[in-house]
């Protein structure tokens, strides 16, 4: 069965300090995709990226980066200079086939960051 | 504008008496699910469903029902409402199963 482990439950950091957030997945498929969700505090739901198990590049997009890496079933995101918007929880999430060619996703529990002005 | 329409914002019931939580999306899309999302459980996947007529049971399905007759539409039907309901909800909608996932606002339900 497929999992995704956050295991950072809430973390604080300074604004301007960079933080990284885990994500750690599990699945015996070879093709699947790996994504990342913001939910501020205003509640809504932000896709911010998709990741195909083919492609471990590392992706960079302004204060953004993210790490894929295979061989230890991560992909964890990189905040740089933090500042008080990116405070927010965020979720990593695992999409996988399944029986009958169908797709399911599944959610780490969430880390909620707290950007301290 | 493309979105997902959700169905009450906020609900309070009390147990035992049925209600459908709305959601539609305006993108075509062929993937649709619920979930809800509870203190440090996350988001939870209640059902899903791949096209018109084709649904699966998520990883918390019990105590709940979907049908999904029109590609657009995507309800939550809960029978007999029970405390242990009382969450947060969110449907969700993409291309495929592999696409991003559009969120609805969230329905806020208490069940008492």
């Amino acid at each position: 069965a497929q999992k995704v482990t956050q295991a950072q439950t809430e973390i604080s950091v300074v604004e301007k300090e960079d933080v990284t957030l885990d994500c750690v997945y599990e699945t015996r498929d070879t093709t699947y995709y790996l994504f990342w969700y913001k939910q501020p505090p205003s509640g809504e739901l932000v896709f911010l990226i998709r990741r195909n198990s083919f492609d471990e590049q590392n992706e960079i997009s302004g204060r953004y980066s993210w790490n894929f890496q295979k061989s230890t079933s991560s992909f964890n995101f990189t905040i740089t200079a933090s500042q008080v918007v990116d405070s927010a929880v965020y979720f990593c999430a695992l999409s996988e086939s399944i029986s009958g060619g169908y797709q399911k996703v599944t959610f780490g529990t969430g880390t909620k960051l707290q950007v301290i002005p | 504008e493309a979105q997902v329409t959700q169905n009450p914002r906020y609900l309070i019931t009390v147990t035992g008496k049925k209600l459908t939580v709305t959601c539609s999306q305006n993108m075509n899309h062929e993937y649709m699910s619920w979930y809800r999302q509870d203190p440090g459980l996350g988001l939870r996947q209640i059902y899903y469903s791949m096209n018109v007529e084709v649904t699966d049971k998520g990883d918390v399905p019990e105590g709940y029902k979907v049908s999904r007759k029109e590609k657009r539409n995507f309800p939550l039907i809960l029978e007999s409402p029970s405390p242990n309901q009382t969450s947060l909800y969110f449907c969700a909608s993409s291309f495929r199963g592999f696409s991003p996932l559009h969120f609805g606002n969230g329905t806020r339900l208490t069940v008492t």
